[in-house]
Parts: C-alpha cells; structure tokens; sequence
C-alpha cells in the first residue's frame, strides 16, 4: 500500500515570496491533515479536511495560509506571502476516519530567508 | 500554552536494557494518548496507543502507561534495539476535539549497541 506523497521535499525561499506545498494521501482516506512543525517542538494541527470539507483549521493563519482540497482526494496547503517564523517542516496526514490512526508523509521542509 | 510536554530531549541507553519515556500532560479532557515514532527525514509513525478507561496498553516490546491522577504517561521499550533509536512523540486528543492531536516537544532515543 502506498504512503502519503508529498512533494516538494525541500523549498527555499525568500520572505513575502509564496509556496506551495502538494499532498496526495493514501488511497480511500477521507480525513486529511496539514501540521506544521517547528524545529524543536512537536506537530501542530493547521487544517483538517473530512473529504472536501474544512472539519477544523481553527490553527490556522488564515492571513497568510490557505489551504484546499477540491475533489476530496489531495491538497494543497499555501504561503502568501512567507515570513521568516513560518521556516519549518509541513507535514500531510490522512487516516481512514476523522478517529483512526493517522500516517503522515515524509514532509516537505520549508526555510524562508 | 503546552498542554502536553517532554521534559527530556534526549535520552541514551543500551541494547538490551529498558528505555522509559515519559509525558506531563495539563488538560485534564484528554482522553485518548498515543505515542509515534519519527526517524530523521520520514514522517512520523504510529506506535501505540492508550484510552483513559485504561492504565496499560502493551504491544511487543512497547508498553504505555497512563497514570490520570498524575496526569502522566510513559513508554516502556524494552528490551531496548539499536533501530529503536529515533524521536519519540507523545500526542493527546479529547473526545470534543475527535482528531486533533496535540504533541509534546519529542525525545531523541538513542540505543547504543
């Protein structure tokens, strides 16, 4: 069975430019998941999708972040414009249910310069 | 505010012995904890899991214990393997948030041969 994609794995940018970040999950998840995590500290929820539907992005910066998932299968999660704290890894999850086990992707590691 | 913490970033010992990681949690509504693995440059994984109805959840060579009074969980590895060596993440959910997770910081595990 294959894993959640994502891609690109690596992006450098400078700030106020923008990125975006692609995710493809596991096939036949409906729940799917955007964290951020800051070098050092642990994931932290931005977005959580029930298929097409925004279930929780109460996390999210919605100034400057914006995410969508238009046919229920993968996303996209987007920066504009990138500041310097947003330098990170994103990571992308899905998981069968909004309350089963959620497999994440290898992440796509963000530094804005 | 960190609902759940890691108070140890790392952690060393060696092949064969037990390795305890430990988790503080402040939000008395978390009632459902887990514990993911994350190996450098790979998502995290999912390891094991613990319902507050319950004080022990055992699977193989891993053990999670939860102590509600104490608002403390810890993970057990034993015997310890060198491919053990990885970040360790505790995470917590409550019933009202269904699948949100909230993440302590992580633990390095290194096993040493």
């Amino acid at each position: 069975e294959a894993g959640v994609a994502q891609s690109p794995r690596y992006k450098i940018i400078e700030k106020r430019q923008s990125v975006a970040f692609w995710c493809n999950p596991i096939s036949g998840h409906a729940t799917l998941y955007w964290y951020q995590q800051i070098l050092g500290q642990g994931p932290k929820l931005l977005i959580q999708f029930q298929n097409n539907g925004v279930v929780d992005d109460s996390q999210l910066p919605k100034d400057r972040f914006s995410a969508e998932r238009l046919k229920g299968v993968d996303s996209t999660l987007k920066i504009q414009p990138a500041k310097l704290e947003d330098s990170a890894v994103y990571l992308c999850a899905s998981s069968l249910g909004r309350l089963d086990t959620q497999y994440f992707g290898p992440g796509t590691r963000l530094t804005v310069l | 505010d960190q609902q759940v913490k890691q108070n140890s970033p790392s952690l060393s010992v060696q092949e064969g012995r037990i390795s305890i990681l430990n988790c503080d949690y402040t939000n008395s509504m978390f009632d459902y904890f887990l514990w993911y693995k994350k190996y450098p440059a790979e998502g995290p994984t999912f390891l094991i899991s613990i319902s507050s109805i319950k004080d022990k959840n055992e699977d193989g060579r891993f053990t999670v214990f939860l102590n509600k009074s104490a608002k403390h969980l810890s993970l057990h590895i034993v015997p310890s393997q060198p491919g053990d060596s990885a970040v360790y993440f505790c995470a917590a959910s409550t019933e009202t948030s269904g699948s949100r997770l909230t993440f302590g910081e992580g633990t390095q595990l290194t096993v040493n041969p």
